[in-house]
């Protein structure tokens, strides 16, 4: 089975702030691990993906995340917040499960930028 | 670039009442799915097809049906909606396999079930 937690539904940053959206993750099995970012009235859309590749994966719109297998943590940054960052996060793992991707998301963090 | 689309995107409907939410993937995707998302609870999935011809049930499935109808199409059901059944309903897709393959989202169907 897998879980995944996302530490704090709501986080508020400045403009221009660091922005740090956490997630811990369980899996019995070697993860796939994604963020996914949803504006208002919108469904989800892919920001980055880790796959064993390198342990910090860059995503779009200046995001990174940096897989901590000790930690079992992937926690998603950015240098710099920008209003346009405003919007609801989720991480999901992923899995193989009978020839099935069994998705598992998180709760969601809502990122508010302050100007 | 249509990606995953959903009809409709709003609806109100009165309990007891049924109804076909459609979805469409234009990307030659093997697996589809259908979640419903809540505040404060994520998306949780409903149901899902690994590929054509297949269907089975995800965390969510009582009070809904669905059907592949051929590759690019998934429709979900309620046969008798309940107040519970408000939500927003997403459809996605992907191309099933690994799993690293991310999930492509429709924009969703806001259901309001009175």
């Amino acid at each position: 089975a897998q879980s995944v937690t996302q530490l704090g539904s709501h986080v508020s940053v400045s403009e221009g702030a660091l922005v740090l959206l956490r997630c811990n993750y369980s899996s019995s099995v070697p993860p796939y691990l994604f963020w996914y970012v949803q504006y208002p009235n919108q469904g989800l859309q892919l920001l980055l993906k880790y796959t064993s590749a390198a342990t910090l994966v860059k995503g779009i719109n200046g995001f990174e995340a940096e897989f901590k297998k000790s930690e079992t943590s992937f926690h998603l940054t950015k240098p710099s917040a920008h209003m346009s960052d405003a919007a609801e996060y989720f991480c999901a793992v992923s899995v193989n499960s009978g020839g099935y991707q069994k998705v598992t998301f998180g709760t969601g963090t809502k990122l508010q930028v302050i100007p | 670039n249509a990606g995953v689309t959903q009809t409709p995107k709003f609806q109100v409907l009165k309990t007891g009442q049924s109804m076909t939410l459609q979805c469409a993937q234009d990307m030659n995707h093997n697996s589809m799915y259908w979640y419903r998302q809540d505040p404060g609870m994520g998306l949780r999935l409903i149901y899902y097809s690994a590929s054509e011809g297949t269907t089975d049930k995800g965390e969510v499935p009582n009070g809904y049906n669905v059907s592949r109808l051929n590759k690019r199409e998934f429709s979900l059901r309620l046969e008798s909606a309940a107040p519970s059944q408000t939500s927003v309903y997403f459809c996605a897709s992907s191309a099933g396999g690994p799993s690293n393959q991310p999930q492509h989202f429709g924009d969703g169907t806001r259901l309001s079930i009175l």
